[in-house]
């Protein structure tokens, strides 16, 4: 079945160090991709977004996404996490223009002092 | 612009009883649509539209009515409630379904909704 999957639920990183958060997802052709991030209490913001060409995307908050189609994946980066970043983000696909958008269950981020 | 905006903010219910949720947004956005957030399963589409007078079915549309009369509102109905629709409720809008490089989904502050 086509998904987009975000294979961890939790990641746990100290402030200051690095982080990427992984999804992949499993259609035929490219989707179109996007990651959001809901603060606690909040809807959601988008960070960022992949429609084509260059497959390194910068986005907002220090954030970058990198497209890598032989992986099907579109992992999140950021170079130094802030105690801020605390959020759960959600990758997302649509498949054609005209297709609804598809959220993967998520990823909680939880930052160590 | 006050973007989308979403009320009540908590609401409790009891089962059976019957409640709206109200949506709306000041972009003058075409798609409008309606999410529930449940710990560990995301985001599930629940109703959707494309315009004034036009709505469709999502992913989870059993126990909930939609309707868009207006650009601007896109109330959500919950005819009979249970448990099962305890959940934290998104109403999300964009300027078209179809994507531009410039669009994205605006999403409201959330209702959560238990359900006794």
């Amino acid at each position: 079945a086509q998904s987009v999957t975000q294979p961890d639920i939790h990641i746990t990183v100290s402030e200051g160090a690095s982080l990427e958060l992984r999804c992949n997802y499993s259609y035929g052709a490219t989707p179109y991709l996007f990651w959001y991030v809901q603060s606690p209490g909040q809807g959601l913001q988008l960070l960022l977004k992949y429609f084509s060409g260059d497959t390194l995307v910068q986005g907002i908050k220090g954030f970058e996404a990198e497209f890598k189609r032989s992986q099907s994946s579109f992992n999140l980066r950021k170079p130094s996490v802030h105690w801020s970043d605390a959020a759960e983000y959600f990758c997302a696909v649509v498949l054609n223009r005209d297709d609804k958008i598809i959220f993967g269950k998520g990823t909680r981020l939880h930052i160590l002092p | 612009n006050a973007g989308v905006t979403q009320t009540p903010k908590f609401q409790v219910l009891k089962t059976g009883q019957s409640m709206t949720l109200q949506c709306a947004q000041d972009m003058n956005h075409e798609y409008m649509s309606w999410y529930r957030q449940d710990p560990g399963m995301g985001l599930r589409l629940i109703h959707y539209s494309v315009g004034a007078g036009i709505t469709d079915q999502g992913e989870v549309p059993n126990g909930y009515n939609v309707s868009r009369s207006t650009t601007e509102d896109f109330p959500l109905r919950l005819l009979s409630a249970a448990p099962s629709q305890t959940s934290v409720y998104f109403c999300a809008s964009s300027l078209s379904l179809g994507l531009a490089r410039t669009d994205t989904q605006y999403f409201g502050p959330g209702t959560r909704l238990t359900v006794l």
